[in-house]
């Protein structure tokens, strides 16, 4: 059974940057058809989709906060990891990392998120 | 940007048929997906491309998308479906997520 976890700091200072990472277990993060994806939930809110990474090191991100996010990933140590900078507080969030399955619609790949991690909250507070 | 809307309450009596909907200019032309996520849990896909279910989901819950609005319908509605439910699509290399809707089983 694939799993997921997220792990990093749950507080970070405001301008600085939040740096999660995902280890994906049960299942290869070099397996063709897979990406691997970053969302997050403001407490009470809705899902925001960060980004997406392949094994390769191909990425789509949010263009909302695109300016301010790198996403990369470790093959060797089956983890992707997020980089979000100069947060603050509105970037407060339950950070979930998950599969991002892709299916083809019509000629498209088209994402899917089949398997999520438990989700890690990040609170930016000085 | 792309949009999807979602009411933000849906309100069903036990063992009646919930409808969820979710409204997106020509969404019928895309696929939809949708997740359940209950109170301090991770979302879980009930639905993709429209109306297909993932192996474990009930097979109470289906979906149907055409026009401009994806449904996520789910019949003879348990207690245990109370949850949040969020649409999903893909558009323009970009994930979007539809706000959400609070299913209330009371």
């Amino acid at each position: 059974q694939l799993q997921l976890q997220e792990s990093g700091p749950g507080l970070v200072k405001p301008s600085e940057t939040l740096s999660l990472t995902c280890t994906v277990s049960g299942g290869s993060i070099s397996s063709s058809s897979f990406y691997w994806g970053w969302i997050r939930q403001p407490p009470g809110k809705g899902l925001e989709w960060i980004g997406s990474i392949y094994y390769s090191g191909s990425t789509y991100y949010n263009p909302s906060l695109k300016s301010r996010v790198t996403i990369s990933v470790d093959t060797s140590k089956m983890q992707f990891s997020l980089k979000l900078r100069s947060v603050t507080a509105a970037d407060t969030a339950v950070y979930y990392c998950a599969r991002d399955r892709r299916l083809l619609w019509f000629g498209e790949l088209t994402p899917i998120f089949d398997y999520w991690g438990q989700g890690t909250l990040v609170t930016v507070s000085s | 940007s792309y949009e999807l809307t979602q009411p933000p309450s849906v309100s069903v009596s036990p063992g009646q048929t919930a409808s969820i909907p979710c409204s997106g200019d020509k969404l019928g032309d895309k696929y939809a997906s949708w997740y359940q996520q209950k109170p301090g849990q991770s979302p879980v896909l009930v639905i993709y491309q429209g109306y297909k279910r993932p192996s474990g989901i009930p097979e109470r819950f289906s979906g149907s998308n055409s026009g401009n609005t994806a449904t996520l319908t789910i019949g003879g509605t348990q207690a245990m479906d109370e949850a949040d439910y969020y649409c999903q699509t893909w558009d323009r290399n970009t994930v979007v997520f539809g706000g959400g809707t609070k299913l209330t089983v009371l």
